[in-house]
């Protein structure tokens, strides 16, 4: 089975801090996309950043950007100047390709301290 | 904005109830999925569907089945509730792979 592996499951950060929660994947595929998604604790799952395979520049959006590292099949998410409100749960996604379906990791629950 | 909606955020049953989880999208959307999650375990497909009337097992489909009669309502059926079957169900919908998921708010179902 193809896998996504989230290593954190819990961490934790100072206000204005920069954190980074690690993703790893497996896919036999060439042509795949990479998502993000945060599940704050009112529950609706929410896109934060995705990443296609077939592009080498990194995804940003806003204070939210990826280290993507092809090669390693490595995909971590990096907040920075983290605010109350990313206090959530995040996912690493993979899917994309002939397969419409997304795998997802285990999650990693950020807690953003004041 | 596009939506999913789930029709119940918590629902209570009994054991042995036939339970219906609900599924609206707004999008026009061609794929409809339902998840649950559960603490430690992330999210286990149950079944999917990629068009009306067609359904694929996920990786945990025994105990449930699914309906989808028309595009935009994907149906999840416990046809006899276990108390094993508690958990948070995710519905989600997408257009292609390459979009990601759109997400419902999830329903919470306790079997007692």
């Amino acid at each position: 089975a193809q896998t996504v592996t989230q290593s954190q499951p819990e961490m934790s950060v100072q206000e204005a801090e920069t954190v980074t929660l690690s993703c790893t994947y497996d896919t036999s595929e060439n042509n795949y996309y990479l998502f993000w998604y945060k599940q704050p604790p009112s529950r609706q799952m929410i896109l934060v950043i995705r990443q296609e395979a077939y592009k080498q520049q990194n995804a940003t959006e806003n204070r939210f950007s990826v280290n993507f590292q092809k090669a390693a099949k490595s995909f971590s998410l990096k907040i920075s100047d983290s605010q109350l409100g990313d206090t959530a749960m995040y996912f690493c996604a993979r899917g994309g390709g002939s397969n419409y379906k997304l795998t997802f990791g285990k999650g990693t629950l950020l807690t953003v301290n004041p | 904005d596009v939506k999913v909606t789930q029709s119940s955020r918590y629902l209570v049953k009994r054991t042995g109830e036939k339970v219906f989880l609900e599924c609206v999208q707004d999008m026009d959307h061609e794929n409809m999925f339902w998840y649950r999650q559960d603490p430690g375990l992330g999210l286990r497909l149950i079944y999917f569907s990629y068009d009306v009337k067609m359904k694929e097992k996920g990786d945990i489909p025994e105990g449930y089945s699914v309906s989808r009669e028309k595009k935009e309502r994907f149906s999840l059926i416990l046809e006899s509730a276990s108390t094993n079957q508690t958990s948070m169900y995710l519905c989600a919908s997408s257009f292609s792979g390459a979009g990601g998921y759109t997400f419902g708010s999830g329903t919470r179902l306790t079997v007692v």
